[in-house]
């Protein structure tokens, strides 16, 4: 049990195009769900927190406007990262959580050229 | 407040022991202990509840210290699948389920 997928796996795009990750808990309701940044060899970086129906809260030096996070349902949370840039290459992961412990996703590798 | 772990790395030789620990300056409410390998997710691994409860692997074991500061991670019998980056979260009493990683500890199972 305590599945989370997310998709794509791996991304490529050109700089000022829009990117949108999906999300989903497979066999469990995610109350809350929350998206992580990670760099080559460093700890992962908590971006925001997301709870079903509600506006996202992001961390501080986090551009809301930037990037953007739905949490439509209990199964599916999506982050788009608008107009992206070469900076914005990194390893995003998503984690569901219905209680105390959070489950991660496979994560998604985007570069943005 | 990020939390403090130690070693940031060690090298074993497979059926060795090794101990992660994880300090905070705050009083947690809960530390999660995930695994992490290169490219993949990080796999969750254990919970620890300010309320002694404990959550997790049959053969891993974790320890939350009376001050509810710092927790140890037990990695008994090492064998090479235990090779990854370990990264603890912790949350305080007033973060809800929103937590904050360690840098990690690198961790090699040689044969």
């Amino acid at each position: 049990g305590a599945v989370v997928s997310q998709h794509p796996s791996r991304v490529i795009c050109k700089s000022g195009t829009s990117v949108k990750i999906e999300c989903r808990s497979l066999d469990f309701q995610a109350t809350t769900m929350f998206w992580y940044r990670q760099f080559p060899k460093q700890s992962l970086m908590l971006m925001a927190t997301s709870n079903e129906g509600s506006k996202a809260t992001y961390e501080q030096g986090v551009e809301k406007d930037k990037f953007l996070i739905n949490h439509a349902s209990l199964t599916l949370s999506t982050l788009t990262v608008t107009s992206a840039h070469p900076e914005d290459s990194s390893f995003y992961i998503c984690s569901a959580s219905g209680g105390d412990t959070q489950y991660f996703g496979p994560g998604t590798r985007l570069t943005v050229l | 407040q990020q939390p403090v772990q130690s070693p940031q790395a060690v090298i074993l030789r497979e059926g060795e022991d090794a101990v992660i620990n994880c300090s905070s300056s705050k009083a947690l409410y809960s530390v999660h202990w995930y695994r992490q390998k290169h490219g993949e997710a990080p796999v969750f691994l254990m919970i620890l509840l300010k309320g002694g409860e404990q959550k997790g692997h049959d053969k891993i074991s974790a320890s939350f210290n009376e001050k509810k500061q710092q927790s140890s991670l037990y990695l008994t019998a090492s064998q090479l699948s235990y090779s990854g980056t370990y990264f603890c979260g912790t949350a305080e009493e007033t973060s809800g389920s929103r937590l904050t990683f360690g840098e990690g500890t690198q961790l090699t199972v040689n044969p």
